[in-house]
């Protein structure tokens, strides 16, 4: 069983649509939340943290789930430039502190 | 300001050969990691570090070693290389402490034949 699971999509989506992607994590001393996003062939980059309290980063909202061990990015207005794979990552506390684990990746493609 | 870089970025290699990749960072990270990424399987991770002369395993450590004894960088050691170990390595690294966001390298593209 994966430590962060992600549905792999793919999503396509016209410009202007609202998109929305989930993730789970399995260790519930999980200690911080991200989502990152990958460009083909190119490496991970911060898109944002994951607050408990959920958080916003312009057309981005970001939320977290303790209980249910949830994560969840939503996009609205999207943007041909918001096409990537976006990655849920979890960093882990407890006896496997300092791992950091990403999720398989969501796939999106935003069409004109 | 070079952030993370990691030598080489390309390599072939027959079976059983053995090399090592290397990740240097110069922002005096306390954490350093080696992924690996394939096709549909995201990044899966190796080893890690949490200091100086510390390592640990992650989910898929069999066939690789690793070394961390400077701080600013990470080895990642391919002993006996096999064409399953074909595969881009990303190392990242990051601060201590949960908030803290991981900063990656450019990634090696290794191809066992």
């Amino acid at each position: 069983r994966k430590e962060v699971e992600q549905d792999p999509g793919p999503f396509n989506v016209p410009e202007g649509a609202t998109v929305a992607f989930n993730c789970t994590y399995s260790n519930s001393a999980s200690q911080s939340f991200f989502w990152y996003r990958q460009d083909c062939r190119k490496e991970p980059k911060l898109l944002m943290s994951v607050y408990s309290s959920g958080n916003e980063d312009g057309r981005f909202t970001a939320q977290l789930n303790r209980a249910s061990q949830y994560i969840s990015l939503l996009i609205r207005d999207s943007k041909l430039s918001d096409s990537a794979t976006y990655l849920c990552v979890v960093n882990e506390g407890g006896s496997t502190l300092g791992r950091l684990y990403f999720g398989r990746g969501t796939q999106l493609t935003v069409w004109p | 300001n070079a952030g993370v870089t990691q030598t080489p970025k390309f390599r072939v290699l027959k079976t059983g050969q053995s090399m090592t990749l290397l990740c240097a960072q110069d922002m005096n990270h306390e954490y350093m990691y080696w992924y690996r990424q394939d096709p549909g399987m995201g990044l899966r991770l190796i080893h890690y570090s949490v200091g100086e002369g510390t390592t640990a395993k992650g989910e898929v450590p069999d066939g690789y070693n690793v070394s961390r004894l400077k701080k600013q960088n990470f080895l990642l050691g391919l002993e006996s290389a096999a064409p399953s170990q074909t595969s881009v390595y990303f190392c990242a690294s990051r601060i201590q402490g949960a908030s803290q966001r991981a900063f990656f390298g450019q990634g090696t593209r290794l191809t066992v034949v």
